[in-house]
């Protein structure tokens, strides 16, 4: 079975400092991962994924994230944060040789302060 | 934005009552999904369907029901609503095969039952 852990409920940063949202992840096989972020009161927005390749993934809205397969992490970043950047982050796994279903973290809520 | 359409966006309805969360997506999509979301809180898969005539119980035990006579259309039912029914439904299309099980989501209904 598959699992992600987000190990921080909330995130804290200032405008313009770096952001990271932590995510690690427990499956069979080799991953597709994925970030998903939800403001209030809408679904959730598609960021992007690692498929293979290239560890580091670039997605919307300057967001990137680094696959770390011997850490099994896959943290979301970006290098200075907005303050419209704030809202809940859900990171999702599923192994390659199943892919239909998503498991998604607890989610990390973010806020950036002006 | 993914083209995926939920209604009624906002529900609040008395105990008892039947309703339908309606659900369409015009991508041509195979798979679709339903999430309950507790408000800020992490999503928890209802139900699933990998085509028409096609449907799954999720991970979370759900008293609604759901059908796909369409494959644009994914509508789910609770013939008896309930307070303990009251949360957020998300409902997701994905694209069955290819590299990674990207979902797209809908804007969500938040159902209130009195």
């Amino acid at each position: 079975a598959q699992s992600v852990a987000q190990p921080e409920d909330q995130v804290n940063v200032a405008e313009g400092n770096p952001l990271t949202v932590k995510c690690t992840y427990s499956v069979s096989g080799n991953p597709y991962l994925f970030w998903y972020v939800q403001y209030p009161n809408r679904g959730l927005q598609f960021l992007l994924k690692y498929i293979t390749g290239d560890n580091l993934v670039k997605g919307s809205y300057g967001f990137e994230a680094e696959f770390n397969k011997s850490q099994t992490s896959f943290h979301l970043k970006k290098p200075s944060a907005l303050v419209s950047d704030s809202a809940l982050y859900f990171c999702a796994v599923s192994p390659r040789s199943n892919d239909y279903k998503l498991s998604f973290g607890a989610g990390t809520t973010v806020t950036v302060r002006a | 934005e993914a083209d995926i359409y939920q209604t009624p966006r906002y529900l609040v309805i008395g105990t008892g009552k039947k309703i339908t969360l309606e659900c369409s997506q015009t991508m041509g999509h195979d798979k679709m999904y339903w999430y309950q979301q507790d408000p800020g809180m992490e999503l928890h898969l209802i139900h699933y369907s990998y085509g028409v005539n096609s449907t799954e119980k999720g991970d979370l035990s759900s008293e609604s029901t759901v059908s796909r006579i369409r494959t644009e259309h994914f509508p789910l039912t609770l013939e008896s609503a309930r307070p303990s029914h009251t949360s957020q439904y998300l409902c997701a299309s994905a694209l069955a095969g290819g590299t990674g099980n990207t979902q797209y989501f809908g804007p969500g209904t938040r159902l209130t039952v009195l």
